[in-house]
């Protein structure tokens, strides 16, 4: 089955900085891929996703990139502010057909986006 | 639309209890599942259902057991409770129109065995 990994499992940025977060996937058959947002207490929310025909995606300050040859992809976090502190999560999933396929999770990473 | 609504919010058990936590959306979206989230481990999927009638095993289904009798209800039955059932439930919906539609998440259910 799908397996996800995700580094770092923490990341500390100061204000305006840049914040990268790296996943990578096993099965060469997944082809959707979204980022999910989690502050204390609340629900995972989604904040951006890119399905395998697209190499980068971008929404305002937040983009990912995906390297389908190399089983990876990334969410770049630009001029970071504190309101991006989060755990941060990755995950994996391959549609087959037309069914909804089920999201694999990587572990998490938690940002501190300092003042 | 409320989306995806979880009861309850809090629950404590003792160890062989049984209880239901409830998940109901409103979105008519065929595609429910559980996860149980715990620390630095994310979020695993427990049971997953792509419609009314039709269920399956995620990655950690064991001491779980759910059903789909309608769109809307997808509850999570726990057997008998131990306590490495303490976690956080998360129930989540996607419609099947298209392919890969996001998943909404329900607020969680924090549930401690004891």
């Amino acid at each position: 089955g799908e397996n996800v990994e995700q580094h770092p499992s923490t990341l500390s940025v100061q204000e305006g900085d840049s914040a990268v977060i790296k996943c990578t996937y096993s099965d060469s058959a997944s082809n959707y891929f979204p980022w999910y947002k989690q502050e204390l207490g609340k629900r995972p929310q989604l904040i951006i996703d890119i399905r395998s025909n697209v190499g980068e995606k971008k929404d305002q300050r937040i983009a990912v990139t995906l390297n389908k040859t190399a089983k990876h992809f990334s969410l770049h976090i630009t001029e970071t502010q504190p309101e991006d502190s989060a755990v941060y999560f990755c995950a994996a999933s391959r549609n087959y057909g037309g069914s909804q396929g089920n999201l694999i999770f990587g572990k998490g990473t938690k940002l501190s986006v300092k003042p | 639309n409320a989306g995806v609504t979880q009861t309850p919010k809090f629950q404590v058990l003792k160890t062989g209890q049984s209880m239901t936590l409830q998940c109901a959306q409103d979105m008519n979206h065929e595609y429910m599942s559980w996860y149980r989230q715990d620390p630095g481990m994310g979020l695993r999927l427990i049971h997953y259902s792509v419609g009314a009638g039709i269920t399956d095993q995620g990655e950690v289904p064991n001491g779980y057991n759910v059903s789909r009798s309608t769109t809307e209800d997808f509850p999570l039955r726990l057997l008998s409770a131990a306590p490495s059932q303490t976690s956080v439930y998360f129930c989540a919906s996607s419609s099947r129109d298209g392919y890969n539609q996001p998943q909404h998440f329900g607020d969680g259910t924090r549930l401690s065995i004891l």
